[in-house]
Formats: structure tokens, sequence, C-alpha cells
């Protein structure tokens, strides 16, 4: 089975901190995501990366960045914490097109910012 | 841009009531459509995938279809339990892109 592996279920952080949410996968897939989710605002695409070093922004990257040294692991990063950054934050893996592109996603990482 | 809508937002069903769950988007365009169940403050659990090139996929009591023309996927609940209730996504993954767009879900409740 598929694993993708957020590091925190839960995490309080206070405004101004740099936050780091970390997410692993164990299929050798190629392709991760970060979204947030938010109610009534769904799901939205914060970044995407098709390789190890490559990136793309989502939807609504500002305030976000991203690190991806390694093949399976994706990490998001909060530069500088804000209120408005309270949300469930999930990371999904998927194969490139061509492949089984079933896309699987973690557990979720529910961010409070106080 | 690609617009993906879930109506209803939410449905009450007693349990054993068969259902149709509706998901629609915009651009149809699209390489493959899956749905999703999430559980309260859980992530998402895939439920089935639809190659574009496909018109259905089953999994248990669960049958979804695609109508990649008119833009419109259904996801069938045979049999409902109340193991059932959670909240459904479809999304898709549109041409030009392998970025997943979602709806904002149905909360399906069923009661015992």
């Amino acid at each position: 089975d598929v694993k993708v592996t957020q590091s925190s279920r839960y995490l309080v952080k206070r405004t101004g901190e740099k936050v780091f949410l970390e997410c692993v996968q164990d299929m050798d897939h190629e392709n991760m995501f970060w979204y947030r989710q938010d109610p009534g605002l769904g799901l939205r695409l914060i970044y995407f990366s098709y390789d190890v070093k490559m990136k793309e922004k989502g939807d609504i990257p500002e305030g976000y960045s991203v690190s991806r040294e390694k093949k399976e692991r994706f990490s998001l990063i909060l530069e500088s914490a804000s209120t408005n950054q309270t949300s469930m934050y999930l990371c999904a893996s998927s194969a490139p097109r061509g492949l089984d592109t079933e896309a699987f996603f973690g557990q979720g990482t529910r961010l409070t910012v106080v | 841009k690609q617009e993906v809508t879930q109506i209803p937002a939410a449905l009450s069903v007693p349990e054993g009531e068969n259902l149709v769950l509706n998901c629609s988007f915009t651009d149809s365009a699209i390489y493959n459509l899956q749905w999703f169940r999430q559980d309260p403050g859980k992530g998402l659990t895939s439920l089935l995938l639809i190659q574009s090139s496909q018109r259905e996929q089953t999994s248990g009591r669960l049958n979804a279809s695609l109508d990649k023309s008119s833009g419109r996927s259904t996801l069938y609940i045979a049999a409902s339990q109340p193991g059932d209730s959670a909240t459904y996504l479809c999304a898709v993954d549109q041409g030009g892109s392998e970025k997943l767009v979602f709806g904002k879900g149905t909360k399906l409740t069923v009661n015992p």
C-alpha cells in the first residue's frame, strides 16, 4: 500500500515563527503536492513538485516556500507564520502521467498559529 | 480556469438506501477524475480513479461514471451503511498539468 506520512497531526505555533511541515512517501512517486483545506474554500494547491529540486507554484503560494532535496520528502515552509495560515495542511503524491496516476494523501496536519 | 462543482453540499439518507453523488467540471479536457472520501479531521482516502478514456469504474458497493463531453461524473453508492458517513470529494487532473482541481465535497450522513 502507498503510504504518505506527514510528520505531525497537530501543531501550535506562534506568530512570526518559521514552521516546517514534513511529508514522506514510500512509493517512489515523482509528483508531490501541498494543499491547504479551509471550511467553505475547499482544497487549494500551495505548491507542486514533479521531481527532486523542481517546484511549481500553485494557486496560493504567498507566504510559503518548499524544499525537495530527496525524491521521497517534500517540505512546506512557512517563513513567518501568521494567524491566517491556521488551517489543515494536506500532502499528496502521485506517479507521472503514463503510469497509474492515482493520487494518495497523508493524514493531514492541523496547524494553529496563535 | 477549471471549476469543479459538487451538488448537493450535504445529503442525509436512511441506511440501506442507494444514492448518487454528483460532480461537474467546466473544462472537458481532463486527463482523469478521482473520487475521495474524507472523515472528519483526517486526510483523503482514494476511492476510484477514472481515466478520461473510461466510462466507469467499480469497487465493491461503489460505482463511478464519467461523461467527459458533458463535464459530469457520478458516484453511486449501493446499500448505504452508517460507516459510509463522510465527505466525498471529486477532483480532476486537467489537461496540460498534473495538478488536481477539487470540488468542495458532499457531506453524506447515513442514519441507522
